[in-house]
């Protein structure tokens, strides 16, 4: 079945760890592939996306994410995490081409020790 | 600029009832899509608006219905309220119809409790 999975329900790291947010994938063609990040009571906004190229890509606020085809795997890293990063990151695909119609994973929320 | 704007904030209705929900694009904007996000899940789309017609659907029932307005505003109706629909309501605008490089702005969304 075509399916996005963020197997990570809850991360906690400490403020300036390094982290990763895993996202996999099962559609039968190389979709496009974004994160969002939402903060309690807001809409989501794009950190990143990936449709072809280079398969580690930038995106806002310190963020990247590596695209492993043969792992169906688009990975979300940041080297150094703040305390304002502490919210719900969600992994999508657009399998049709058309991104206004996007196959969201069930989230990952993010929790910041001091 | 000012985003995409979504109104009301909140909202409770009883079962059985109808809501309808408000969204106004970023200016410029002239497609509209809509998504639903129950508690502890990530959105779900349900209508995608572009020049005031329908360019995609989601796995929703019949009850739920958008439109898009001349001035690319849209509406999403909800008929029959059920507790399920119990959800956070996305909108979201795009310059275009779906084009990679034409990224979605999401709102911060209608929080609609059915009781």
């Amino acid at each position: 079945a075509q399916s996005v999975t963020q197997p990570d329900i809850h991360i906690t790291v400490s403020e300036g760890a390094s982290l990763e947010l895993r996202c996999n994938y099962s559609y039968g063609a190389t979709p496009y592939l974004f994160w969002y990040v939402q903060s309690p009571g807001q809409g989501l906004q794009l950190l990143l996306k990936y449709f072809s190229g280079d398969t580690l890509v930038q995106g806002i606020k310190g963020f990247e994410a590596e695209f492993k085809r043969s792992q169906s795997s688009f990975n979300l890293r940041k080297p150094s995490v703040h305390w304002s990063d502490a919210a719900e990151y969600f992994c999508a695909v657009a399998p049709s081409g058309n991104n206004n119609d996007m196959r969201f994973g069930a989230g990952t929320r993010l929790t910041v020790k001091p | 600029d000012a985003g995409v704007t979504q109104s009301p904030t909140h909202l409770i209705k009883t079962r059985g009832q109808h809501v309808t929900l408000r969204c106004s694009p970023i200016s410029g904007h002239k497609s509209v899509s809509w998504y639903q996000q129950v508690l502890g899940q990530g959105p779900q789309f349900i209508f995608q608006y572009y020049e005031k017609e329908e360019r995609g659907r989601g796995n929703f029932p019949d009850r739920f219905s958008a439109r898009q307005f001349p001035n690319y505003s849209s509406e999403l109706n909800v008929n029959a309220l059920l507790l399920g629909d119990s959800a956070l309501y996305l909108c979201a605008s795009s310059k275009q119809g779906g084009s990679y490089n034409s990224p979605l702005h999401f709102g911060n969304g209608t929080r609609l409790t059915v009781t």
